[in-house]
């Protein structure tokens, strides 16, 4: 069945360097989206990519899907305090029978 | 505000004991889904319900059940709880009832079962 794997668990920066998260699939995705969860919030959606090569920017983060379908990244230029939570992928492909499947999350930290 | 309201957001009750959580979708969406979150942990699907049929069924336990009203709120039971049952429930809505859909969470409800 589906899996996919989020990597790395947790990541620890200091403010302004940058981040970078994956999400690898062993199977060729249908789409592929990403949410953020602030510390004691609830997951808000951040983008949505579907094409083979996608690469979407929104201000300092940028988003890829690999031209395989297979894999995706979130990279964020110069972290701030504000982006400090856990940002999840999730994924769907054709056996997902409506059902997304969602990463485990990589947590962001900002060293103090 | 996500326009996804939960009920309640806290809850404390006994092993044993059967509690409902309660979910309305923002306006126009047709979907429902229900997720269990333990500490620090990821999101586990439970269900989605579209226009009061079930969708998908995820990883939900037989004690669990779930459904959607003529009005599309909906509810989750949760029975014979143990204390691994303590977590945070999300519900999400979206308006179509595919995976290729934006969902929207609500604020969720904290379950802790003593």
């Amino acid at each position: 069945g589906q899996q996919v794997m989020q990597i790395p668990q947790y990541q620890h920066v200091q403010e302004g360097e940058d981040f970078t998260t994956y999400c690898n699939s062993s199977t060729t995705l249908s789409n592929i989206q990403w949410y953020k969860q602030r510390p004691g919030g609830h997951p808000v959606f951040l983008i949505q990519l579907v094409k083979s090569g996608e690469v979407k920017k929104q201000k300092r983060l940028t988003f890829q899907f690999g031209e395989a379908k297979k894999n995706s990244s979130l990279h964020i230029t110069a972290t701030q305090t504000t982006d400090v939570g856990t940002y999840f992928c999730a994924v769907s492909d054709m056996d997902s029978n409506y059902q997304l499947i969602w990463g485990a999350g990589t947590k962001l930290i900002i060293k103090p | 505000d996500s326009g996804v309201t939960q009920t309640p957001k806290h809850l404390i009750t006994a092993t044993g004991q059967r509690v409902t959580l309660r979910c309305s979708p923002r306006s126009g969406d047709l979907s429902v889904y229900w997720y269990q979150q333990s500490l620090d942990q990821g999101l586990q699907f439970l269900i989605q319900y579209y226009n009061g049929e079930e969708r998908a069924k995820g990883n939900i336990l037989e004690r669990f059940s779930a459904q959607q009203f003529p009005d599309l709120h909906s509810e989750l039971n949760l029975s014979s709880l143990e204390l691994g049952d303590s977590a945070l429930y999300f519900c999400a809505s979206s308006v179509g009832g595919g995976v290729d859909t934006e969902a929207f969470f609500g604020q969720g409800t904290r379950l802790t079962v003593v």
